[in-house]
């Protein structure tokens, strides 16, 4: 199973500020992927990072938001921009080799003040 | 697009009990229906999955059943134990999604001695 590395776990940030998020994979993957977890609730995708292209963004998430890159089959990042405190949440990234389950990272829990 | 529902939001049994989880989707191109375990501040890690082409798919005492017609899967854990207590994800994707999963909203178990 591929190990991923997410960076930071954990952030606290002020509003009208921006965080970027790294996910690093020990391996190349097929697909990576980011999601939201907001408190007490389920996952919810936010996007597609495809590699060396713009991410597929799902309905109610925009890039300007959240751009996100994929520079190679091992990386990716996702910025949460200009934050709010609706903002707060644990985002996700995930990872799936070839056609296997997709993994996910430890998360990065963000509260933003 | 898809929609995954999941019931019950909460549920107590005693251990050695079974537990059920029941999951609808909406999409009829939805083939793959992953189950997601995540403990208080963890990551979610699978713990089983099933695709289209199967009814059903048994790992020691957890087991999970698949009815395409009636777009509908459920999740059995037999003689449960308190190491079971967390909250529990269903999920389904079509595989041209590259495994970008809709989640179904959680269930919390609680498995008391």
């Amino acid at each position: 199973s591929a190990v991923i590395s997410q960076k930071p776990s954990r952030d606290i940030c002020q509003r009208g500020t921006s965080l970027t998020i790294q996910c690093q994979v020990d391996s190349q993957v097929t697909m990576m992927f980011w999601y939201r977890q907001q408190p007490g609730q389920s996952l919810t995708l936010i996007a597609t990072a495809n590699q060396g292209s713009e991410a597929t963004y799902e309905s109610g998430f925009v890039i300007d938001k959240f751009p996100i890159s994929r520079p190679n089959l091992t990386f990716s990042t996702l910025t949460v921009s200009n934050m709010s405190p609706e903002d707060s949440s644990i985002y996700l990234c995930s990872v799936v080799q070839g056609k296997t389950e997709a993994f996910f990272g430890q998360g990065t829990r963000l509260t933003v003040v | 697009g898809e929609n995954v529902e999941q019931h019950p939001s909460t549920l107590s049994v005693q251990e050695g009990d079974s537990a059920v989880i029941k999951c609808t989707y909406s999409d009829s191109a939805s083939n793959y229906f992953p189950w997601y375990k995540q403990e208080l501040g963890k990551r979610p890690q699978l713990i089983i999955d099933i695709r289209s082409n199967v009814g059903e798919k048994k790992d020691q005492r957890i087991a999970v059943t698949l009815n395409k017609t009636a777009k509908h899967f459920s999740l059995h854990i037999t003689e449960t134990q308190p190491e079971d207590s967390a909250v529990y994800f269903c999920a389904a994707t079509p595989s041209n999604s590259g495994y970008a999963l809709n989640f179904g909203k959680g269930t919390s178990l609680l498995v008391t001695p």
